[in-house]
C-alpha cells in the first residue's frame, strides 16, 4: 500500500495567517492527489482534486501543488471556518486508496 | 443535489455482522462516471477506505479488509450496501457512504459527495 505522510499532525494559526500542510507519498503518485476537510462531527468535504484542480464552490484561498510524492496545500489567509482537520488522500493505486494521517489547524 | 443517507444499527455485537445502507437521492446510482463506496473513521482517528463498487458490479476492496467485506449495489431502488463479518471492537467508527470520482476505464479515485455517516459500535 501507498503509504501517505502529513505533516505537522497539528499545529496553532491565526485568522489571516497563510498556512501550508505538506503531504508526502511513499512512491510517485504523479499528481493523483486529493485534499479533504473535515470539521468535528461532520462527513469530509472535498477540497481539491489532480494535486491542483479546486472543487467547484471551493473558496480561493485554497491551493494545492505538487507532483511525484510531495504536496502541499496552501490557505493563503486563514479564515475561522478553516479551522479544520485536513486530510490528503492518493488515488494513484486503489489497492487500496489510502489517507494520510490528518492535519489538525487550531485556533 | 445528490445526496447520500446511511442507516442502519448503532450496536453490534462481537463475531457478528455489520450490515449498513446508503440511500441515493437527487441522482442515479448507474452512472458511468462514479464508483459508489464506504470509507470508516475510528473515534479520534484518520479515515481508512473500505471499499467501493461500479453500478454493473466491478468491485475494489481494501486488501486488509477484503476478506470479510462485501459492498453490493441495488439499481432499481439506488441504494448502496455494506457488509462486514466477525466484527471486533476494532472496527467501532463512523461510516461514511461516499460516491467516487472515477469509471470501468479510469478505475477509483476520489470521493465528491458523502454521506453524513452512522456511528457504529461493536460491544457485547
Amino acid at each position: 500500500a501507498i503509504r501517505m505522510t502529513q505533516s505537522p499532525s497539528s499545529f496553532s494559526a491565526s485568522t489571516g495567517d497563510r498556512v501550508t500542510i505538506t503531504c508526502r507519498a511513499s512512491q510517485d503518485i504523479s499528481g493523483y492527489l486529493a485534499w479533504y476537510q473535515q470539521k468535528p462531527g461532520k462527513a469530509p468535504k472535498l477540497l481539491i482534486y489532480a494535486a491542483s484542480t479546486l472543487q467547484n464552490g471551493v473558496p480561493s484561498r485554497f491551493s494545492g501543488s505538487g507532483s511525484g510524492t510531495d504536496f502541499t496545500l496552501t490557505i493563503s489567509c486563514l479564515q475561522s471556518e478553516d479551522f479544520a482537520t485536513y486530510y490528503c488522500q492518493q488515488y494513484y493505486s486503489y489497492s487500496p486508496l489510502t489517507f494520510g494521517g490528518g492535519t489538525e489547524v487550531e485556533i | 443535489q445528490l445526496q447520500l443517507q446511511e442507516s442502519g444499527p448503532g450496536l453490534v455485537k462481537p463475531s457478528e455482522t455489520l450490515s449498513l445502507s446508503c440511500t441515493v437521492s437527487g441522482g442515479s446510482i448507474s452512472s458511468s462516471s462514479h464508483y459508489w463506496g464506504w470509507i470508516r473513521q475510528p473515534p479520534g482517528k484518520g479515515l481508512e477506505w473500505i471499499g467501493s463498487m461500479f453500478y454493473s458490479g466491478s468491485t475494489s476492496y481494501n486488501p486488509s479488509l477484503e476478506s470479510r467485506v462485501t459492498i453490493s449495489v441495488d439499481t432499481s431502488t439506488n441504494n448502496l450496501s455494506l457488509r462486514l463479518n466477525s466484527v471486533t471492537a476494532a472496527d467501532t467508527a463512523v461510516y461514511y457512504c461516499a460516491r467516487h470520482m472515477g469509471g470501468l476505464v479510469r478505475g477509483v479515485l476520489y470521493m465528491d459527495v458523502w454521506g453524513q455517516g452512522t456511528t457504529v459500535t461493536v460491544s457485547s
